[in-house]
């Protein structure tokens, strides 16, 4: 089945820099890479993804980056802010049994600091 | 429409003892599964559901059992909870739009349970 490392566990900014975290997976079949936001006491929140046929993706201050063959994928956050500190979880949704689940990486707790 | 609602919100069981969290969804989604949730560890799947009456094993559904009698409703139960089962359950549907394939996955804001 898929694995799915994610790095680093705990990164702290101040406000205005850029945040990146990066992950890699296993399965070459894998073409959908969700990126999650969870804040503390909620639920994981879908914030950005992007597919396998596809290099880039940006949505105002994030953008995810997909290289297929190291098979690595990246979550960029520039002029962080206070309010991104959160846990982030990259995930690669394998081929296996057409479950259509993605298998999630250990998480990032981003923290920015004013 | 309420998204992915789940029910307790925190519950303390003892070992032994059985319950079932509760977990529903008004978006007529098919796509259903359950997770929990350890430091450390990230979101690991326990069971999920494809459909009404469709239901298979993810990574770790040792000690969990679940079934999908509606598409709303998807139960996960504890038969003789044990303290391993200490966790954050979070349930989640799937939707997939018809226009461009969009796919979104939709959590719920979990149960946090305590097994002593």
């Amino acid at each position: 089945g898929e694995n799915v490392e994610q790095h680093p566990s705990t990164l702290s900014v101040q406000e205005g820099d850029s945040a990146v975290i990066k992950c890699t997976y296993s399965d070459s079949a894998s073409n959908y890479f969700p990126w999650y936001k969870q804040e503390l006491g909620k639920g994981p929140q879908l914030i950005i993804d992007i597919r396998s046929n596809v290099g880039e993706k940006k949505d105002q201050r994030i953008a995810v980056t997909l290289n297929k063959t190291a098979k690595h994928f990246s979550l960029h956050i520039t002029e962080t802010q206070p309010e991104d500190s959160a846990v982030y979880f990259c995930a690669a949704r394998g081929s296996s049994g057409g479950s259509y689940i993605p298998t999630f990486g250990r998480g990032t707790s981003l923290i920015v600091h004013p | 429409n309420a998204g992915v609602t789940q029910t307790p919100k925190f519950q303390v069981l003892k070992t032994g003892q059985s319950m079932t969290l509760q977990c529903a969804q008004d978006m007529n989604h098919e796509y259903m599964s359950w997770y929990r949730q350890d430091p450390g560890m990230g979101l690991r799947l326990i069971h999920y559901s494809v459909g009404a009456g469709i239901t298979d094993q993810g990574e770790v559904p040792n000690g969990y059992n679940v079934s999908r009698s509606t598409t709303e409703d998807f139960p996960l139960r504890l038969l003789s909870a044990a303290p391993s089962q200490t966790s954050v359950y979070f349930c989640a549907s799937r939707a997939v739009s018809q226009r461009n394939s969009q796919e979104t996955q939709y959590f719920g804001p979990g149960t946090r349970l305590l097994v002593l």
